[in-house]
Formats: structure tokens, sequence, C-alpha cells
């Protein structure tokens, strides 16, 4: 099924370690994202794509670096994981030209003890 | 950045129209209104969006008021899959900073 896939699906760090969080598209969609989603909150954009080879930060983007792999790549790293980086986090993409909505992934709970 | 705000909550009775609204008073010209929910557990789902003229689709539809200040969102006949949380947040396409606010958390009652 076309979409955005996100791997993992679960992961517990410890304080200091550092994951990769991957995520793919397969609607060649040009612009990807990287949200959070602490528990009774909205989601808050951490870094967005708007085109391969291109990254921009969004509101919450300390503590966090991209990869736009390629057209349909976008990877987020913890370098060094916090207990403040607990949180749902979920990967998405959109074509900008036509303003249709975003497509979301599964998203990644992530617990940092 | 233009702002929305929704009700915290809303409750339905199963198989009756709901009405979810939202004010986004400072909304320019180029602003799509998009609506998206998101079920439990699960990542936000595009339902439905619209600029300036009314909305259907199978999912739901979108009225717009004229001044376009305010939108509402139409569950024609609410089910206990519709439990969710609607967020409805304003885009004006391409690579903009979009923040989902907590949205309206809506409860179906049996």
């Amino acid at each position: 099924n076309a979409g955005v896939t996100q791997t993992p699906k679960f992961q517990v760090l410890k304080t200091g370690q550092s994951m990769t969080l991957q995520c793919a598209q397969d609607m060649n969609h040009n612009s990807m994202y990287w949200y959070r989603q602490d528990p009774g909150m909205g989601l808050r954009l951490i870094y967005y794509s708007a085109s391969e080879g291109t990254t921009d930060k969004g509101e919450v983007p300390n503590g966090y670096n991209v990869s736009r792999l390629n057209k349909r790549e976008f990877s987020l790293r913890l370098e060094s994981a916090a207990p403040s980086q607990t949180s749902v986090y979920f990967c998405a993409s959109s074509d900008p030209r036509d303003r249709d909505g975003y497509t979301f992934g599964s998203g990644t709970r992530l617990t940092v003890v | 950045d233009a702002k929305t705000t929704q009700p915290n909550s809303m409750e339905s009775n199963e198989e009756e129209p709901v009405h979810l609204p939202c004010n986004h008073s400072t909304i320019s010209g180029t602003d799509y209104i998009h609506w998206y929910r998101q079920l439990p557990s699960q990542g936000p789902e595009y339902v439905i969006h619209g600029l300036t003229s009314n909305v259907n689709n199978r999912m739901a539809s979108l009225a717009i008021a004229e001044d376009r200040k305010s939108s509402t969102l139409i569950l024609h006949r609410a089910t206990l899959r519709d439990a969710a949380v609607y967020y409805c947040i304003l885009r004006a396409g391409g690579y903009q900073k979009v923040t989902f606010g907590t949205g309206t958390k809506l409860q179906v009652i049996p």
C-alpha cells in the first residue's frame, strides 16, 4: 500500500544513547516532515525538508538532526537522547504544488529512561 | 503564522450529525483550511480541505464562512469509528512550518 513507512514502531533508549528514526514514502512527494507529539498535546514540527537536499528547522529542533537521503527517505537522529525527548514521533510527506493534505506514518513511540 | 482555535472536546450521539467549529480570524487570502483527524494510537489522517467554497467528500463536508474567519467540519452521521481528535489547520502550500494545535476530541456516545 502506498504511504509513509516509519521504523521502528517502538524504542526504549537510555539517557545519552543515540538512534536514528527512519521514514520512507512512496508517493513521489517532494516535501517531508518530522513531528513529535507529547501526551495530551498537539503535534509540533521538529524539522522539515522542502525537497531532496534541503532541510529546515521547525518549532522544536534542539537535540535533533535530520538527513534527506533521497526523495523517498527522511531520517531523524537523536545524538544524545534525553528523557525530555520521550514522545511519539510522526513522519509526514506532502506535495506542496497542489496544496493537498499531508500523509502521516503510523508513528514511532520512543521512551528515554 | 495564522492560528486556529477549536473547542477542547465535544460529544455526539451515534448516527446524529456533528458540527465541529474552528475559528481562524487571522487567515490570509492564500491560506487553505485543512482538517485532519487522529484515531487513538494512529497518525493523523487527512479529512478535507477548502479555500472559499464549501466542500464535500466521502468522509465529511466543510462549510466555510463568507469572511473565511471560521469554518465547520460536518460529519453527517457520527459513528463510533469517528471518535477521534480533529485538527483544523491553515496551509498556504509550500513548505511552511505548520504546527497542529491540540484539536477537538470528539466522543461518540452509543
